[in-house]
């Protein structure tokens, strides 16, 4: 079973739809959530972050983290085309500098 | 922001040659950076952590004589693939953490792909 399971899409929505992203993780010692966007052939880059549960907003993002399920979400309201790329979450516990990675899932916003 | 760069970009080698990849913080002091592989349709996979003046710390399964990892300075570290074979041709994106930061703020470059043929 991997760390990290994350649905590699691709999700294809329309133009101001509320997109929901998912991960599942296994290791109760994460303790920071992440989620990172990434253009194609680019790195990625850091949309959110989140220390133990609770809820996050930033704008049209919102990111939840359920501890309990082992759940964590990233909410996309009134999604645009230039949000279409693939969105992958990391996770780490304390004291450590390594991330772990889902596989990313692929979103595109259609006009 | 913080910015890192990545040489070069893309990379074309031939079986059997070695490839310097590097990694270069230009607005920050790194004093640790990482680096990734990245397959198609697959996660970041941590190849290796690298600290300024010391030795880099490989993840289980990296072959360190493979994969030579040299963190000179402050700014830049490199990444060398000897003896390049098709199967390590992959997506390779470094990381640099803020040491004035905390675990998530890494900050990623735009990634090098090589290709061995």
């Amino acid at each position: 079973q991997k760390e990290v399971e994350q649905d590699p899409g691709p999700l294809s929505v329309p133009e101001g739809a509320i997109v929901s992203l998912n991960c599942t993780y296994s290791n109760s010692a994460f303790q920071y959530f992440m989620w990172y966007r990434q253009y194609s052939r680019k790195g990625p880059e850091l949309l959110m972050y989140t220390y133990s549960s609770g809820n996050k907003e930033d704008g049209r993002f919102t990111a939840q983290v359920d501890k309990s399920s082992k759940y964590i979400s990233l909410f996309i309201r009134d999604s645009q085309p230039s949000d279409s790329a693939t969105y992958l979450c990391a996770m780490s516990g304390l004291n450590t500098d390594k991330l772990i990675f889902g596989t990313g899932t692929r979103l595109q916003v259609f006009p | 922001g913080a910015v890192v760069s990545q040489h070069p970009s893309w990379v074309i080698c031939k079986s059997g040659t070695s490839v310097k990849i590097e990694c270069r913080s230009l607005d920050f002091q790194a004093t640790t950076m990482f680096w990734y592989r990245q397959f198609p349709k697959q996660s970041l996979m941590l190849m290796a952590t690298s600290n300024e003046g010391s030795k880099a710390t490989y993840e289980q399964g990296v072959e360190k004589d493979k994969f030579l990892i040299n963190h000179a300075s402050l700014t830049l570290s490199t990444l060398t693939v000897t003896s390049a074979h098709p199967e390590d041709s992959s997506f390779y994106i470094c990381s640099a953490r803020d040491p004035g930061g905390s675990t998530y703020e890494q900050y990623f470059g735009p990634g090098t792909r090589l290709t061995v043929t």
